[in-house]
């Protein structure tokens, strides 16, 4: 069975601060990735996505960046953190349309 | 440009009534549609797709839609409905690629007991 995991659960940052948020998939080989943001009580806003290993493209540009340094492996970040980037933060994996999301991470910029 | 829209943010009903809630999108090639749930702090649960073939599908936890694309809509139906229902609902559409997902900005859920 597949998994998804995130890292952290929450995080508690300062403006101009360093972020990185982690997302690793389990059981699943090769699998399309998907960094979503939500604002509180929002939508969802798809902000990268990548079907392989090194390959990222970016959907909507919020002074943040992603990678994919493994197969396995999708990580969110940003040298200075704004206020605007507080919110909740999904990592997601396809499998043909169905996208299975991950527990989340929260972060509030204070 | 490829939108979704959720007319209504919140709808309320008491238990046991049907629910639909109501989804239409624009896009201008064949859409792939989908429905999911999210329970309050909880992340995303997957309920139903519609990719192509018959306009009714069923999803988990005794969901249907109905895809319409005479009126480009893709709303969600359950009788009767059950208090354990209540939570925010989010209808989305693929493109093309399994690149890029738009969701609507999703209807909040509340069935009375």
């Amino acid at each position: 069975a597949q998994t998804i995991h995130q890292w952290p659960v929450a995080e508690i940052k300062a403006v101009g601060s360093p972020l990185s948020l982690g997302c690793t998939i389990k059981g699943k080989s090769s699998p399309n990735l998907y960094w979503y943001w939500q604002a509180t009580g929002g939508t969802l806003q798809q902000l990268f996505y990548s079907i392989t290993v090194g390959q990222v493209e970016s959907v909507v540009q919020l002074n943040l960046s992603a990678s994919r340094p493994k197969d396995d492996q999708f990580i969110l970040s940003t040298e200075k953190l704004l206020l605007s980037h507080s919110g909740f933060y999904l990592c997601a994996w396809s499998l043909d349309w169905e996208q299975f999301f991950g527990p989340g991470t929260r972060l509030t910029v204070l | 440009a490829q939108s979704v829209d959720q007319p209504d943010a919140h709808v309320t009903l008491s238990e046991g009534a049907s629910l639909e809630l109501r989804c239409s999108y624009s896009y201008s090639a064949a859409p792939y549609l989908f429905w999911y749930v999210q329970y309050p702090g909880q992340s995303l649960q997957f309920l139903l797709k519609y990719i192509t073939g018959d306009t009714v599908v069923k999803g988990t936890k005794g969901f249907e839609a109905e895809f319409r694309k005479s009126n480009s809509s893709f709303n969600l139906k359950k009788s009767p409905a059950h208090w354990s229902d209540s939570a925010k609902y989010f209808c989305a559409l693929g493109n093309t690629g399994y690149q890029n997902f738009y969701f609507g900005k999703g209807t909040s859920l509340t069935v009375i007991p």
